[in-house]
Formats: C-alpha cells, sequence, structure tokens
C-alpha cells in the first residue's frame, strides 16, 4: 500500500533563511504529488504540485524536487516568513492519505 | 462563492448520541471527500463520493455513514457516537481532472 511520511516531524528556522521539508514514498505508481500547508485551526491549503516525469517545479517562494530513485520530494521555501509557520503535508494525487506532516515553526 | 462550508464548526456529544456533520460546497465540483484528523495526526479518509449518488469507503468507515442526493451537499452521519470518533473533521471537494483538493474549516468534535 501506500506509504507516504516525512523525515522529520518538527523544523523550526529562522525568518529570512530557507527551509527545507522532506518527504519519502512507497509506492512507484504514484504519478502525480502534492504540498499541502496546514494553519493552525484551519484546514489543509494546496502549494504546489509536481507530476512524476519532473524532477523540479518553482512556485512564488516554493520549490518541489523530486528524486525518483531515492522515492523522495521535498519543498523547499525561500526567505521564510512567520506566515509560513504551519504543518506542511505531501500527498500522492492520485490517493488520498496524508502523512503525519511536518510542523514548520519560523523564529522572528 | 464561499467555496466549501462546514456545520457545525463546534459539537460536544455523548456517548451513543447521533449526529450530523454537513458539508456543503457552491463550486459544482463532482468529487467530495470526509477525513477526519486526530491531534498531532495526519488526515484519515472516511468516505468520499465521486458525484451524486455514488459514494465509497474510505480508510476509516466504521462507525460513519454518508450520502450523496445532490451535486452540493455530502452529509457526514454518526449513529452511535464514541470517545475514539473525538477529532477534527474536514470536508474537501475536487473538479474532475484536477487533484487538488479544497477543503473546509473543519468540525471539531468532542464524544464524553
Amino acid at each position: 500500500g501506500e506509504s507516504v511520511g516525512l523525515h522529520l516531524p518538527t523544523l523550526s528556522v529562522q525568518e529570512g533563511d530557507n527551509s527545507i521539508i522532506n518527504c519519502a514514498y512507497s509506492n512507484s505508481a504514484s504519478d502525480y504529488f502534492i504540498w499541502y500547508k496546514q494553519e493552525s485551526g484551519k484546514g489543509p491549503q494546496f502549494i504546489i504540485d509536481i507530476r512524476s516525469n519532473m524532477d523540479k517545479r518553482q512556485g512564488q517562494r516554493v520549490t518541489v524536487l523530486l528524486n525518483k530513485t531515492v522515492k523522495h520530494l521535498s519543498l523547499q521555501i525561500a526567505a521564510t516568513q512567520p506566515g509560513d509557520s504551519a504543518v506542511y503535508f505531501c500527498a500522492p494525487g492520485e490517493k488520498l492519505t496524508f502523512g503525519t506532516g511536518t510542523r514548520l515553526t519560523i523564529i522572528p | 462563492n464561499a467555496g466549501v462550508t462546514q456545520t457545525p464548526k463546534f459539537r460536544i456529544l455523548k456517548i451513543g448520541q447521533s449526529m450530523t456533520l454537513q458539508c456543503t460546497q457552491d463550486m459544482n465540483h463532482n468529487y467530495m471527500y470526509w477525513y477526519r484528523q486526530d491531534p498531532g495526526m495526519g488526515l484519515k479518509l472516511i468516505y468520499y463520493s465521486v458525484g451524486a449518488g455514488i459514494t465509497d469507503k474510505g480508510e476509516v468507515p466504521n462507525g460513519y455513514n454518508v450520502s450523496r442526493s445532490t451535486t452540493e451537499d455530502f452529509p457526514l452521519r454518526l449513529e452511535l457516537a464514541a470517545p475514539s470518533q473525538t477529532s477534527v473533521y474536514f470536508c474537501a471537494i475536487r473538479r474532475s481532472g484536477s487533484y487538488e483538493q479544497y477543503f473546509g474549516p473543519g468540525t471539531r468534535l468532542t464524544v464524553t
């Protein structure tokens, strides 16, 4: 079955620094991945997605990297801001399971 | 355009009581989902629907029922509430051709 997990449950980053959040998956058949952000007391919110035929995709201040060889995803957030503090999940697009997530805390 | 609306926001139930969590969308998306999220944990899929009249079980359906008589509404029913159902419940929608899900604000349920 699908296994989507995060390497680190918590991550603290100084405001203005870059952050990297990691995600591992086990199902090689996954062809689409999404990153969600969940702020305290709110529902998850879409950030960025990537197809399995891509290695990298960039958005506004965010970049997702996909390494199919080691079945690993990462979400890079540039110049972190206080509003980036949240839990971040990766999810395989065609399935409906989410890992525990990584809690990112931005230190002022 | 409210997107996804969930009611109530909070509810406390006694063991054995029943209730319906409401989810309504105004985006005309075919796909609707119910998730639960326990404290400090990820989301688990309870039930989902690919369109009006069609529902299917997710990862943790026991103790719940759903119906989808219209595109807009996807209520989640708890018949005999148990403490293990204490959780935050999220409804989400998705349009055909996209994997992006839009989530409602959630319902926080406590069963004591």
